[in-house]
């Protein structure tokens, strides 16, 4: 399985700030996915980020408030843009199995927007 | 498009069977099971995939049924370690495209 990790782990942020959150894999993959957790909730797909293309968001998330990069097969981030107490949220990166099928996750960046 | 998951909670004493369902109103390539603990990330259990193929946690079975477009995940003799919410994800396109998460079931062992 592939291992994951995430910077920074966790951040306190003031409104109206943006924070980048960096995901990097030890293998190169494919297909990474960004997904949020609401406290509580389950999880949300925000967008599916592929090498060489623009990433590919589902509804009610937009590139101007969630832009996200993919530069290699190995690393993405994703940036929350002017953000708000509503945006406190895990945000978790994953990534597919490369032909296993599995999907893990990243351990996660906890936000906390004041 | 969301899977709808039950039951919603479930307490158990440690040795004891739960069955976990996951469903879906559309049409489904695989169905993959989360467990994750609280403060941390969601754990690959098992995946089932369209035609019958199965890979996981060798103490865990699902089941896959394509035409009810459901899926059961079945914990057996469990332990205090099985205590977390599970997730079933599912995928309606071909290998590799994103989870759609059901909203996840709560599961307490106590002993």
């Amino acid at each position: 399985s592939a291992v994951i990790s995430q910077k920074p782990s966790r951040d306190i942020c003031q409104r109206g700030t943006s924070l980048t959150i960096q995901c990097q894999v030890d293998s190169q993959v494919t297909m990474m996915f960004w997904y949020r957790q609401q406290p509580g909730q389950s999880l949300t797909l925000i967008a599916t980020a592929n090498q060489g293309s623009e990433a590919t968001y589902e509804s009610g998330f937009v590139i101007d408030k969630f832009p996200i990069s993919r530069p290699n097969l190995t690393f993405s981030t994703l940036t929350v843009s002017n953000m708000s107490p509503e945006d406190s949220s895990i945000y978790l990166c994953s990534v597919d199995g490369q032909g296993d099928y599995e999907q893990f996750f990243g351990p996660g960046t906890r936000l906390t927007v004041l | 498009q969301q899977p709808v998951q039950s039951p919603q909670a479930v307490i158990l004493r440690e040795g004891e069977d739960a069955v976990i369902n996951c469903s879906s109103s559309k049409a489904l390539y695989s169905v993959h099971w989360y467990r994750q603990k609280h403060g941390e990330a969601p754990v690959f259990l098992m995946i089932l995939l369209k035609g019958g193929e199965q890979k996981g946690h060798e103490k865990i079975s699902a089941s896959f049924n394509e035409k009810k477009q459901q899926s059961s995940l079945y914990l057996t003799a469990s332990q205090l370690s099985y205590s977390g919410t599970y997730f079933c994800g599912t995928a309606h396109g071909q290998a590799g495209t994103a989870l759609i998460f059901g909203k996840g079931t709560t599961l307490s062992v106590s002993s």
